[in-house]
């Protein structure tokens, strides 16, 4: 089990926007480490999609956001839309494990 | 443009050896950490472990350390994982990952297409 826990699922209608969370402690996020969010379309390789907490890479759209307070960050979606449908991670560092690279337990977004 | 580019999926027996490549181009290969991240069968992501081609700098997650062996050859821009001994439970994609630049933690800003191994008797 991972240490930042996300929602299982989170649903919408096209159009709305959605968060999604990640909720981490004081020797993860809480500790002032930046959070990473990535994109998996289904049966696809996943894609960075927001680095150092809220920064976009060249081509993903400006519907993407990403903020971080406290021992917890989020990704909104605003504008929803079906290709949006995917799972997400989140991913970080934990300072009480020997692990580098933490990832979040994902999220599964669905396009009502 | 940066790609990663993955060997083909893989069958294997129980108790046998594998070790699937990751061709990387466009950029210079020594000058990104490399590193592995494993997919179960409808779980998230694991990471595995990572290498600096550039000096052969390993590291690994400690539930992997012993496991696998990750290795790099320069001469050809490719990166590798390999298991001594498969289990059932090796059973997952396996995806190679570029770690991007910035700040700690770092990011993993290029990915590969995957490698699904499945392991059975």
């Amino acid at each position: 089990q991972s240490v930042l826990t996300q929602p299982p699922s989170v649903s919408g209608a096209p159009g709305q926007r959605i968060t999604i969370s990640c909720t981490g402690s004081s020797s993860n996020i809480g500790a002032g480490y930046d959070v990473h969010w990535y994109l998996q379309l289904p049966g696809r390789a996943p894609k960075l999609l927001i680095y150092g907490n809220n920064n976009r890479p060249s081509g993903v759209p400006d519907r993407f956001s990403g903020s971080k307070s406290g021992t917890s960050a989020s990704l909104a979606i605003t504008g929803l839309q079906g290709e949006d449908e995917a799972d997400y991670y989140c991913q970080s560092y934990d300072s009480s494990l020997s692990i580098q690279y933490v990832f979040g337990t994902g999220t599964k977004v669905t396009v009502l | 443009e940066v790609q990663l580019v993955q060997s083909g999926a893989e069958v294997k027996r129980p108790g046998e050896s594998l070790k699937i490549s990751c061709k990387v181009s466009g950029y210079t290969f020594t000058t990104n950490w490399i590193g592995w991240v494993r997919q179960m069968p409808g779980k998230g992501l694991d990471w595995m472990g990572i290498m600096y081609p550039g000096d052969s700098d390993t590291r690994y997650s400690p539930s992997f350390q012993g496991q696998v062996t990750i290795s790099a050859d320069k001469s050809i821009n490719t990166a590798y994982l390999q298991w001594g001994s498969l289990k059932a439970s090796d059973t997952a994609i396996y995806y190679c990952v570029r770690r991007g630049s910035g700040t700690w933690p770092y990011h993993f800003d290029y990915w590969g297409q995957g490698t699904l191994v499945t392991v059975s008797s």
